[in-house]
């Protein structure tokens, strides 16, 4: 069955950086792309970056463009977020998800559990 | 990029149909038959209920279906029952910056 299993989360003063893993099975890795999406506490889903299914494309949400990186080892099967400038509001949960179909629309079929980052001083 | 625009709450009876919209723009909803619809359970990860505007995933409840008119994107939800209850987010493909999600709808079964 798939699973996604993300980690790295964790408490993080303004201004630094943290990165996020999300290990993947249950499915062909190579083949689908991938996005991290966040919430934070008691708001919306906010979609956060996409990387294609052989990390040639990458696009970002405004909010964090230029701060974070999103990339991918398709050897370890396992996503990564690059968070760096962190600020107060990029504290979340933040989850990756896989794409339904091989280089198709975005749609996110499979979620993992989450990871909180909290940035706070 | 804003977020699509969606009711802050609906709610219906047991039994009862509710529809829950999603309005964005010509670049986003109006542009792509690319519209999902994600159901959250509080402390859950989302869960994907219709893409592509009105195809529902295998496993998901032919009660739960999509459409679209224009810039509106529209979830209905018919045979209400207790477990429906849960927050719900409309998703489009935009050309600006590929994927943008709406605000989120509570739906409480009363």
């Amino acid at each position: 069955q798939v699973q996604l299993v993300e980690s790295g989360g964790g408490v993080v003063q303004p201004g630094g950086s943290l990165r996020l893993s999300c290990a993947a099975s249950g499915f062909t890795f190579s083949s689908y792309g991938m996005h991290w999406v966040r919430q934070a506490p008691g708001k919306g889903l906010e979609w956060v970056a996409f990387i294609r299914y052989d990390g040639s494309n990458k696009y970002y949400a405004d909010s964090v463009k230029g701060r974070f990186t999103i990339s991918r080892d398709n050897s370890k099967n396992t996503l990564y977020l690059q968070m760096n400038s962190l600020r107060a509001e990029d504290t979340a949960v933040y989850y990756c998800a896989k794409d339904v179909a091989v280089a198709g629309p975005p749609y996110f079929d499979y979620w993992g559990q989450g990871t909180l980052v909290t940035v706070s001083s | 990029q804003s977020a699509l625009t969606q009711p802050a709450s609906v709610s219906g009876s047991p039994g009862q149909s509710i529809t829950i919209s999603c309005t964005g723009t010509s670049s986003d909803v109006g542009g792509y038959n690319y519209v999902s619809w994600y159901q959250q359970h509080p402390g859950k990860a989302p869960k994907l209920m219709i893409y592509e505007v009105s195809n529902r995933p295998s496993g998901v409840s032919n009660r739960f279906s999509g459409s679209k008119s224009g810039n509106t994107a529209s979830l209905t939800i018919s045979g209400l029952q207790a477990e429906d209850e849960a927050d719900y987010y409309c998703s489009s493909y935009t050309s600006s910056s590929y994927v943008v999600f709406g605000g989120g709808t509570k739906l409480t079964v009363l």
